[in-house]
């Protein structure tokens, strides 16, 4: 199957910094990329949509201005977690698809987000 | 509103079969999927259906009648690996995937 890579794999950082997690397709072109969180023990929470060259659209509920979705190309895009706090320490995890309407949806391996 | 509704936990004993039910009410529908998720780990997938019937993949099938708004996930032969969540997802009518909260199997020697 489609090999989607997730960086980094876990992060610690500060409150008041930005994080960056970064989602590639390695072997497909991802017209759409997804970015979930995923708080322990809860289900798959869909935060936005991307498409590449295009702003994203975001789910309600979340904020477009501290949770930065750029989605330059068609195999990388990029979330910024800036000026994280401790409620945002989460499971980030993206997953892509390409234009087949019926395929699956290939995930990255997550990002574990703690912030102290 | 959409929603799909999958039972929270259920337990089995390894070598036994296990069957995991889904119910869906979405807007639109273009196909159910079913994932494994070990905890801390992404999803992984299991099978897709979008006819009605009876898909079978190894020691794992997958049932969908879209009359009904239902699915379920059969696991046979359980292996002590298998213990994990499985997440029941909808794709919608915007081809965005709605997920269940996830059944957390628990597979007992």
């Amino acid at each position: 199957g489609a090999v989607v890579s997730q960086h980094p794999s876990w992060v610690i950082c500060k409150s008041g910094t930005s994080v960056k997690i970064e989602c590639r397709s390695l072997d497909f072109q991802a017209t759409t990329m997804f970015w979930y969180r995923q708080f322990p023990k809860q289900s798959l929470m869909l935060m936005a949509t991307s498409n590449e060259g295009s702003k994203a659209t975001y789910e309600q509920g979340v904020e477009k201005d501290k949770f930065l979705i750029n989605h330059a190309s068609l195999t990388l895009s990029t979330l910024t977690v800036t000026s994280a706090h401790p409620e945002d320490s989460s499971f980030y995890i993206c997953s892509a698809s390409g234009t087949g309407e019926s395929t699956e949806a290939f995930f990255g391996q997550g990002t574990r987000l703690t912030v102290v | 509103g959409q929603n799909i509704d999958q039972p929270t936990e259920m337990t089995a004993t390894e070598g036994a079969i296990v069957q995991i039910n889904c119910t869906y009410q979405t807007s639109g529908f273009n196909g159910l999927f079913w994932y494994q998720q070990h905890a801390g780990e992404a999803p992984t997938f299991l099978s897709y259906n979008v006819l009605d019937g009876l898909e079978e993949k190894g020691r794992f099938s997958s049932f969908l009648s879209r009359s009904k708004g239902y699915s379920y996930l059969l696991l046979k032969e359980l292996q002590m690996k298998d213990s994990a969540s499985y997440l029941c997802a909808v794709k919608d009518s915007n081809y965005q995937l709605i997920w269940g909260a996830g059944t957390k199997l628990i597979i007992k020697p």
